[in-house]
């Protein structure tokens, strides 16, 4: 089955910078990378997503980065805030199957 | 947030005992899903269904079962067989194949067994 594994578990960035979280995947028949962010207590919400025949989208301040090849993608978000403050997941998914990362805990310290 | 709900949000239950939580959407998606989710884990699929009457197990369906009767409901239980049953629990439902579109989350359920 496909295996996802995402990096790094725990990120702090001083609020203005930059962070990073990059996932990488096994299945090469996976083709939907979706990006969900989930805050204290509450559910995971969609913040961006690509799919295979795109290399980057960008959205504001965030933007998702996909090599087929390497079969990684990353998620880069600029100029962060307090509020970006969540865990993050990456998922992998194809036709009838979608398998998410472990999670990234960013903390954006004022 | 009315899209899909979840209840109760919190679930207390003796060890031996079946528990049934409950998922319910007013989205019309098809499909709709059940995942665990652990402190420092990423979310583990239990079981998901494409359609009514119909439905598949995921990578970690022992000791739980479902029932997908009407589109809109897709009740979890919860048995005696799961080990490990404390945990959140999280529903969710997309408009097609669960590989390839957006999943909406309903708000969860945090059962604890004691």
């Amino acid at each position: 089955g496909e295996n996802v594994e995402q990096h790094p578990s725990t990120l702090s960035v001083q609020e203005g910078d930059s962070a990073v979280i990059k996932c990488t995947y096994s299945d090469s028949a996976s083709n939907y990378f979706p990006w969900y962010k989930q805050e204290l207590g509450k559910r995971p919400q969609l913040i961006i997503d690509i799919r295979s025949n795109v290399g980057e989208k960008k959205d504001q301040r965030i933007a998702v980065t996909l090599n087929k090849t390497a079969k990684h993608f990353s998620l880069h978000i600029t100029e962060t805030q307090p509020e970006d403050s969540a865990v993050y997941f990456c998922v992998a998914g194809g036709y009838q199957k979608v398998t998410f990362g472990t999670g990234t805990k960013l903390q954006v310290i004022p | 947030d009315g899209g899909i709900t979840q209840s109760p949000k919190y679930l207390f239950r003796k060890e031996g005992q079946n528990v049934t939580l409950s998922c319910e959407q007013n989205l019309n998606h098809d499909a709709m899903y059940w995942y665990r989710q652990d402190p420092g884990q990423g979310l583990r699929l239990i079981y998901y269904s494409q359609i009514v009457n119909d439905f598949q197990k995921g990578d970690i369906a022992e000791g739980y079962s479902v029932s997908r009767e009407k589109k809109e409901s897709f009740p979890l239980t919860v048995t005696s067989a799961q080990k490990n049953p404390t945990a959140f629990y999280l529903c969710a439902s997309s408009i097609g194949d669960r590989g390839g579109y957006e999943q909406y989350f309903g708000p969860g359920t945090r059962l604890t067994v004691t």
